[in-house]
This record gives structure tokens, sequence and C-alpha cells, in this order.
């Protein structure tokens, strides 16, 4: 099976930009929709984009997402960064058998 | 709207069977697909499987030979059976729903609040 692989924790001011990746270690990215969950210390995940790049309803457009074939990548762009955003971003995908993997998540602190 | 709820013992012994309830409200069990997930404590999310109300289920392979998921629509209830648990299994778990449309899967839209289960003699 393969692997999302993210960076552990990522960091930034108030109003800036954040950008996490998410790297499949076999396999295309494309061959199956990434999903991207925000996590609070203590609650559970909600979802914020699917599909790649669909925010949920109610998720603010701050929140994007996308993938790039050329590094089997996804990532989650989080702008205009606020004290809220704070919290644990994973993302998921399927495998061909439609068996979820999560990635192992990121910390994102606003500082 | 539609609210899971996770229920169970929080306490299980080593080597015996971890037995959870997700109770599903506010709308049908039947017209979705279930899945289960686990999160140990400090650590990330581990996907345990999905349920279809039909019965059938699929499962992460590292578990499939201890893992069982059982629906109850009468009931509006989803049901997760884990055999001969460790340590390891010490996590919250959590019932989510799974979006579905067109042959493609793209996540879990609704979680509930999960419930923690600890292994110890």
């Amino acid at each position: 099976n393969f692997m999302l692989t993210q960076p552990h924790s990522v960091s930034e001011s108030p109003g800036k930009t954040v950008t996490i990746s998410c790297t499949r270690s076999s396999g295309s990215i494309g061959s199956n929709y990434v999903q991207w969950y925000q996590q609070r210390p203590g609650s559970a995940p909600t979802i914020v984009i699917y599909k790649d790049k669909i925010r949920l309803s109610g998720v603010p457009d701050r929140f994007s997402g996308s993938v790039d074939s050329s590094s089997n990548s996804a990532s989650l762009t989080i702008s205009g960064l606020k004290t809220d955003d704070e919290a644990d971003y994973y993302c998921q995908s399927y495998d061909s058998d439609t068996r979820g993997v999560f990635g192992g998540g990121t910390k994102v602190t606003v500082l | 709207q539609v609210q899971l709820q996770e229920s169970g013992p929080g306490l299980v012994k080593p080597s015996e069977t971890l037995s959870l309830t997700c109770t599903v409200s506010g709308g049908s069990i039947s017209r979705y697909y279930w899945s289960w997930s686990r999160q140990p404590a400090g650590k990330g999310l581990e996907w345990l499987g999905r349920l279809y109300t039909s019965g059938r289920a699929i499962y992460n392979s590292s578990l499939e030979s201890r893992v069982t998921m059982s629906v109850d629509a009468s009931k509006n209830q989803l049901s997760l059976r884990l055999t001969s648990v460790t340590a390891a299994d010490t996590a919250v778990y959590y019932c989510a729903r799974e979006m579905f449309d067109s042959g493609w899967y793209y996540g879990m839209d609704l979680w509930g609040q999960g419930t923690t289960v600890t292994v110890s003699s």
C-alpha cells in the first residue's frame, strides 16, 4: 500500500499564507480524490476540502486545495492566517481497493 | 441534522474483544456509507474500515484478521468489534459518514465525537 507524507509542522504569522504538502509514496496522486481535515485539540476531525479542491459549505475561501501530478502530491493552502486556524491538518485518500489512507498530520502554529 | 454518537466500554483487558456502537440519529442509516477510524493519543488518524448498509464491509488490511463491522438498520446503529486487543489498540475511536458519488469515495463529512478505549489489565 502507499503512504501519504506530510510535514510534521508548519508555522507562520497571522495574515500570512501556509501551504501543507501531502506526497503519495507510490501510485498516482490523481488516481483517487484527496481530502483535507482540520482537527483541533480534543475534537473530532472536520473535513475542509474534498475531491482535491472543493471546500465544504461554510469553510472560508482562505482554504484551498490542489493536486500536482509532477510532484505526486496534494497541497492545502491557508491564506490570511488567523489564530483560529491553529490545528492539526490531515490529508486522506484511497487505495485501488477503496481503502482509506490518512497522512501523518501537520501541526499548524500561528505565531 | 444527522448526528453520530459512539459508545462502549472505556476499558478492555488485553487479549479480549473491543466492542463499540455508533448510533446515528436525525436520519436514516440506509442512505449512506459508514466508516470507523481511530487515533492513539498524540498520534495520527488510522482508517479502520467501511461498512455498507447491505452488511458488506471492507477493512484496513493490517487489521483485517481481527476486525468486524456490522449494521443494525432497525436501531440505526453501527458496530465495531476488534478481537485480541493489545495496548497498541488504545485509542479514540470514531465513526463517520463517508461520501460516495458516481463510483468515487471522497472523504468523511460527518464524525462522531469519538470514544476513548484503553486496553489495560
